[in-house]
């Protein structure tokens, strides 16, 4: 059965600064890799996917990278900002569902 | 831009009333899913659907029941509410045509007294 794990649970860095999120899986079988944003109390945004067959995505700031023989995936965002501040959230889609398995998310705080 | 709507932000119920929450999407997805988001719990998968009048049992079914009779609409329904249904309900949807890229709804925060 597929796990995601994000660690870690919560990180609190200064204005400017380069970061990277963690994502790990537990099945290399996987259709895709999504990456969300979530604020306080709303919706999911989504960020950026990776299909399988890809190693990484960028938009902006932000790159994230797939690597499946070892279970990981990243989210760099560069020169962070405060209005970065939010849960940031992967999910795994597993070959023949269309559902997706999620982590629990990283709480990001970023600091003037 | 892909936009998936919900009836109401915040709802507050009586425990025993029926209670319906509605998505709406308008990219012509064929996949729309209802999660639930706890505290240290995550986001839980309660029903999907793939196709008109198609549903399918998520990890956390049980007291919930859902409705699709038009491509673009998704009910979820609690037959008979409880408290420990308070929770932020989301809805999402995704299309194969995009790799399945799921597109979620602002969120209903439902509490049941």
């Amino acid at each position: 059965k597929q796990e995601v794990t994000q660690i870690p649970a919560a990180l609190s860095v200064p204005e400017g600064e380069n970061l990277v999120l963690n994502c790990s899986f537990t099945d290399s079988a996987i259709y895709n890799l999504q990456w969300f944003r979530q604020d306080p109390g709303k919706g999911l945004t989504s960020l950026l996917l990776i299909q399988s067959s890809q190693r990484e995505q960028t938009s902006g700031r932000l790159n994230a990278s797939l690597d499946k023989s070892s279970g990981r995936s990243t989210l760099y965002i560069a020169a962070s900002q405060p209005g970065d501040s939010a849960t940031y959230l992967c999910a795994a889609q597993p070959y023949n569902t269309d559902k997706l398995i999620f982590g629990t998310g990283t709480r990001l705080q970023v600091f003037p | 831009d892909v936009k998936v709507t919900q009836s109401s932000r915040y709802l507050v119920k009586r425990t025993g009333e029926k209670v319906f929450l509605e998505c709406v999407q308008d990219m012509d997805h064929e996949n729309m899913f209802w999660y639930r988001q706890d505290p240290g719990l995550g986001l839980r998968l309660i029903y999907f659907s793939y196709d008109v009048k198609m549903k399918e049992k998520g990890d956390i079914p049980e007291g919930y029941s859902v409705s699709r009779e038009k491509k673009e609409r998704f009910s979820l329904i609690l037959e008979s509410a409880s408290t420990n249904q308070t929770s932020m309900y989301l809805c999402a949807s995704s299309s194969s045509t995009t790799y399945n890229e799921q597109f979620f709804g602002p969120g209903t925060r439902l509490t049941v007294l």
